[in-house]
């Protein structure tokens, strides 16, 4: 068991590059998210997802994407890369609905954008 | 606008003291607090967590103490280890929902 698995685990962008930050899930959760985590920020919410097909945006949701096709994966997309998105994301699941589940994170991807 | 405020940024304890890191939160509608654990390089991982409808918590060496009427909920670490070492967030949220709002973290170290 798996868990959640984010990919990759390290990335260096140019300002201005698009990409895409993979995570996926085999616990069959229906609720996914997406975090970054800044120094004396905390972790805070970009994008989630209820279930395949549904998402929404959280506190920090400018300039980045997501879509939900499969109720295992929930890819996070930048845009057009800039520095202030220089950042460690974190992807959650959890099943979702009673508002008291576990969340489980993965182990973080971290991004510099130059 | 910070929904969870959390306090210290950073704490320093000897082996075998208290660590004590409080929340605050503004949201009424909030009805779940837990309390998540990162070592470094890894991802969040739950400690524990409180609904409001108690006002303590406890599990092993953790407490959870909540407060509703002055919407501030506190973790308390007692016999404070070296591996205890690591950064602390608590967070909330709303009945039915899976969305967590995060504290800033509490980076704790504590010295042998």
């Amino acid at each position: 068991n798996a868990g959640v698995t984010q990919t990759p685990k390290f990335q260096v962008l140019k300002t201005g590059q698009s990409m895409t930050l993979q995570c996926a899930q085999d616990m069959n959760h229906e609720y996914m998210s997406w975090y970054r985590q800044d120094p004396g920020m905390g972790l805070r919410l970009i994008h989630y997802s209820v279930g395949a097909g549904i998402t929404d945006q959280g506190e920090v949701p400018n300039g980045y994407n997501v879509s939900r096709s499969t109720t295992e994966d929930f890819p996070l997309r930048l845009l057009s890369a800039a520095p202030s998105q220089t950042s460690v994301y974190f992807c959650a699941s959890s099943y979702g609905g009673s508002g008291k589940n576990i969340q489980y994170f993965g182990a973080g991807t971290r991004l510099s954008v130059l | 606008q910070q929904q969870v405020k959390q306090s210290p940024q950073s704490l320093i304890v000897q082996k075998g003291g208290i660590s004590i890191i409080n929340c605050a939160y503004e949201n009424t509608a909030f009805d779940y607090f837990p309390w998540y654990q990162q070592f470094p390089g890894k991802g969040p991982a739950l400690l524990i967590a409180i609904r409001p409808d108690v006002s303590e918590k406890k599990e092993g060496r953790f407490t959870i103490s909540f407060n509703k009427s002055a919407k501030q909920f506190s973790l308390h670490i007692m016999d404070s280890q070296p591996g205890d070492s690591a950064t602390y967030f608590c967070a909330a949220s709303t009945l039915n929902t899976d969305k967590l709002i995060f504290g800033t973290g509490t980076r704790l170290q504590v010295f042998p």
